[in-house]
């Protein structure tokens, strides 16, 4: 029972082009809602979250969108950089209690020069 | 500022052998979590800890595993008896929660790669 999906498991990027990474989550429950990026042999590094209270929270050339209607939140990079290029994780958990993760399969993005 | 640490980085061992992996967390924070990563997945939520109780055990946590977090501070975590079904990466997480709810980050560490021979 996959609670959180991201359905492209890679995405090639022309660099200086946008970047957009999708997931869908099931859980009603969760109100939290994270995005995390890795690279080989290094853990996951946090980029950027939104809570369900929002719609839409920047950090520079990341933004990140929620639809809480259709359960859905997508990661926007813009301009897309080489350094860019990893593996990005989608994780969702409720706010109350443990507060535990529950990630997605992560998407490849790989950014080409 | 310093962030997570485990050690090992990589565990190599012989299946039925017991092995150990340590997390310092980011000092202030008062949650530490574990997770498992096996290829081509997302971390999966093995436990985690408010100071020093251990709260929630995922399901995947068979008796073979326990972990520890003797003074609140860093966390062990044991799997005895290892099965190769154990080879994944173990990674630690930590962030700071006031009072019941938060919506903080974890910060992760670079993991534990256990490989059972």
């Amino acid at each position: 029972d996959q609670q959180v999906k991201q359905n492209s498991p890679s995405l090639s990027v022309q660099e200086g082009r946008i970047s957009i990474l999708n997931c869908d989550y099931t859980n009603s429950m969760f109100d939290y809602f994270l995005w995390y990026k890795k690279y080989p042999a290094e853990g996951p590094t946090f980029l950027i979250s939104i809570s369900s209270i929002k719609d839409k929270n920047e950090d520079g050339r990341f933004t990140v969108f929620l639809n809480k209607s259709a359960k859905h939140l997508s990661l926007h990079i813009v301009p897309s950089q080489p350094g860019d290029s990893a593996v990005y994780f989608c994780a969702a958990s409720a706010v109350q209690g443990a507060q535990k993760l529950v990630f997605g399969q992560g998407t490849r993005l790989t950014i080409n020069p | 500022d310093t962030g997570v640490s485990q050690d090992p980085r990589h565990k190599i061992t012989k299946r039925g052998q017991n092995v150990t992996f340590r997390c310092d967390p980011i000092s202030e924070h008062n949650r530490l979590y574990w997770y498992r990563q096996t290829l081509g997945q997302g971390p999966e939520f093995l436990t985690y800890f408010q100071n020093e109780a251990q709260l929630e055990k995922s399901r995947l946590l068979s008796d073979r595993f326990s972990a520890e977090r003797p003074k609140g501070s860093f966390s062990t975590l044991e799997i005895q008896r290892t099965e190769q079904g154990d080879s994944a990466m173990y990674l630690c997480a930590s962030s700071l929660v006031f009072g019941a709810r938060g919506d903080q980050p974890q910060h992760f560490g670079d993991g534990t790669r256990l490989s059972i021979l």
